[in-house]
């Protein structure tokens, strides 16, 4: 598979706690984005963050990447049970693969109220 | 809504058929994308096209699969020949390269093949 790995791959949290979730991915990067998929609306584009930055905040949202390591995480903080859902990574390579993601097999949160 | 769109939501087939699905991407997009999920895994990259020239192809997009945009605006997807193993989701999105990198994703076909 060419697909990264995240990490955990299931999160149980309580309302209010914060919960990270890490991805890896194999090759080099023009940038990383954050993705949320639930039942009722589909995938949905969270953040992204350029392979020179190391660190990126929206909202409730941090993100932060190492391309030393080629990881990721994502930090939600301040969970709400409306972030139940599950969160993908995917990065892309720009250069001539510039359109294509390659997603990770993605972290399954659930936020209990 | 102006989103990007796919129909048909849901198709059973059976072996063997031929199956096509219809992308409708935002309208100022010119850049659309077509992927695959199955259970528990993350959407698998198929092709993309860049108004109406497709740029890139995945592996996975053997030869029973075709995808065209003509005219730069809604893709169609077909698979010929169908097998159980092309059950999945289909996922189409669409980005404006003059914008940024983000996708936007329409809520997918839903393919069964029996």
């Amino acid at each position: 598979s060419q697909q990264g790995e995240e990490d955990p791959q299931a999160l149980s949290i309580q309302e209010g706690e914060n919960a990270t979730m890490n991805c890896s991915y194999k090759t080099s990067i023009n940038n990383l984005q954050w993705y949320r998929q639930n039942s009722g609306r589909g995938l949905v584009h969270l953040i992204l963050i350029r392979s020179n930055e190391r660190e990126k905040h929206s909202g409730r949202l941090r993100v932060t990447l190492d391309t030393s390591k080629k990881s990721s995480s994502l930090l939600i903080t301040a969970s709400r049970a409306a972030d139940t859902a599950s969160y993908f990574c995917a990065s892309n390579a720009g250069g001539t693969s510039y359109g294509k993601l390659t997603f990770g097999q993605g972290t399954i949160l659930t936020v209990h109220p | 809504d102006t989103g990007v769109s796919q129909d048909p939501r849901h198709k059973i087939t059976k072996r063997g058929q031929n199956v096509t699905f219809r992308c409708d991407p935002i309208s100022e997009h010119n850049r659309l994308y077509w992927y695959r999920q199955t259970l528990g895994q993350g959407p698998e990259f198929l092709t993309y096209f860049q108004n109406e020239a497709q740029l890139e192809k995945s592996r996975l997009l053997s030869d029973r699969f075709s995808a065209e945009r003509p005219k730069g605006s809604f893709s169609t997807l077909e698979i010929q020949r169908t097998e159980q193993g092309d059950s999945a989701m289909y996922l189409c999105a669409s980005s404006d390269e003059r914008t940024g990198y983000e996708q936007y994703f329409g809520p997918g076909t839903r393919l069964t093949v029996t």
